[in-house]
């Protein structure tokens, strides 16, 4: 079955470090992925997909993942944080089998000063 | 821009009222979705529609049902309220059938007394 992992539930970095957030998912096939961000109140907002190709993409806001099907990882990455990046972030895997996506439970991100 | 609203950002009901949560979106998407979100467990998908009159379940779909009379409205219905539906319901649009891009709306935060 499809799933998604993403292992820290919270991080807090200081503004103007670097992030990484892991995301693992387990599917048989080539995965359709995604990340999105949540603000407090808000829905989803998409940040980036990979469906085929170039396995670094680029997404909004200055963030980057990078698909490693041999470690089954997304992570999504960002070289400097900023106050307005706090929020929750999800990644999502989608299969070319149905419609659904499957959501990770989320990693919740605190920027300190 | 695609432009998913729900009826309402609040909403309080009492145990075994019948509750309506709507859907609008506004890009002829054909796949519409319900999903509930819950800290710590993430988005767990209710229920799903590839088309007008179409509907299939999803990873939780017990003590809901939907509605799709029309193409860009998406109803959930919670036939008889209970506590444990207290939650954030979020509703998502996509177009065709095989994955892409989900687009959200900003969510209803249902409470159940």
């Amino acid at each position: 079955a499809q799933s998604v992992t993403q292992p820290d539930i919270h991080i807090t970095v200081s503004e103007g470090a670097s992030l990484e957030l892991r995301c693992n998912y387990s599917y048989g096939a080539t995965p359709y992925l995604f990340w999105y961000v949540q603000s407090p109140g808000q829905g989803l907002q998409l940040l980036l997909k990979y469906f085929s190709g170039d396995t670094l993409v680029q997404g909004i806001k200055g963030f980057e993942a990078e698909f490693k099907r041999s470690q089954s990882s997304f992570n999504l990455r960002k070289p400097s944080v900023h106050w307005s990046d706090a929020a929750e972030y999800f990644c999502a895997v989608g299969t070319n089998t149905g419609n659904q996506f499957y959501f990770g439970t989320g990693t919740s991100l605190t920027v300190i000063p | 821009d695609v432009k998913v609203t729900q009826s309402s950002r609040y909403l309080v009901k009492r145990t075994g009222e019948k509750v309506f949560l709507e859907c609008v979106q506004d890009m002829d998407h054909e796949n519409m979705f319900w999903y509930r979100q819950d800290p710590g467990l993430g988005l767990r998908l209710i229920y799903f529609s590839y088309d007008v009159k179409m509907k299939e379940k999803g990873d939780i779909p017990e003590g809901y049902s939907v509605s799709r009379e029309k193409k860009e409205r998406f109803s959930l219905i919670l036939e008889s309220a209970s506590t444990n539906q207290t939650s954030m319901y979020l509703c998502a649009s996509s177009l065709h059938r095989t994955p892409n891009e989900q687009f959200f709306g900003p969510g209803t935060r249902l409470t159940v007394l």
